[in-house]
């Protein structure tokens, strides 16, 4: 089974801080993804990757940036935590662009700005 | 704009009875479609999808769904529910032609409660 792990299951965070949010998957995917899931509005895309060091904006960039310099990393950072980020943070990794393989998730990570 | 609707936020079933969870979407093109289920403090999990060909299609759990083009929707359902198949639900889809990534459009999520 495809694995996607993230490195911290809950985090608090001052504002203001440089967060890094880090992501590893073991099965070769070249597609990953970066979700923000808040309640009411579902999952938001920030960023995702469809290769090594490249990268996209999703819905909801402002604030965000990512890092790819591995196939199996991505990494989500915030430059400067601020409360309103206070949110669940989602990893999913795909194999390809075709479209038919859908999205396996990490556990994601609960992480609280103050 | 492309967008996923699941017009209910909480659904509520006793166990034994059968169980909908609505989905309509609004996107270009020939969809693919998923469910996702998501336990408490846990990430997503895959339910089922529908490619192409046949428009029921069946999944993990005893779930199935059914892909109606003419209303644009994807509802899940299930014959028996079961107390364990409470969690929030959430209804994806890809767009195709997709510009060439494989980016899913989600829902807002449904909460099945399924009370004893």
């Amino acid at each position: 089974d495809v694995k996607v792990t993230q490195s911290s299951r809950y985090l608090v965070k001052r504002t203001g801080e440089k967060v890094f949010l880090e992501c590893v998957q073991d099965m070769d995917h070249e597609n990953m993804f970066w979700y923000r899931q808040d309640p009411g509005l579902g999952l938001r895309l920030i960023y995702f990757s469809y290769d090594v060091k490249m990268k996209e904006k999703g819905d909801i960039p402002e604030g965000y940036s990512v890092s790819r310099e591995k196939k199996e990393r991505f990494s989500l950072i915030l430059e400067s935590a601020s409360t309103n980020q206070t949110s669940m943070y989602l990893c999913a990794s795909s194999p390809d662009s075709s479209g038919t393989y859908g999205y396996t998730f990490g556990s994601g990570t609960r992480l609280t700005v103050v | 704009a492309q967008s996923v609707a699941q017009p209910e936020d909480q659904v509520n079933v006793a166990e034994g009875n059968p169980l909908t969870v609505k989905c309509t979407y609004s996107v270009s093109g020939n969809p693919y479609l998923f469910w996702y289920v998501q336990y408490p403090n846990r990430g997503l999990q895959f339910l089922l999808k529908y490619i192409t060909g046949d428009n029921l299609v069946k999944g993990s759990y005893g779930f199935e769904a059914e892909f109606n083009k003419s209303q644009t929707s994807f509802h899940l359902k299930k014959p028996s529910a079961l107390v364990s198949d409470s969690a929030l639900y959430f209804c994806a889809v890809r767009p195709w032609p997709s510009g060439g990534y494989n980016k899913l459009i989600f829902g807002a999520g449904t909460r099945l409660a399924v009370h004893p």
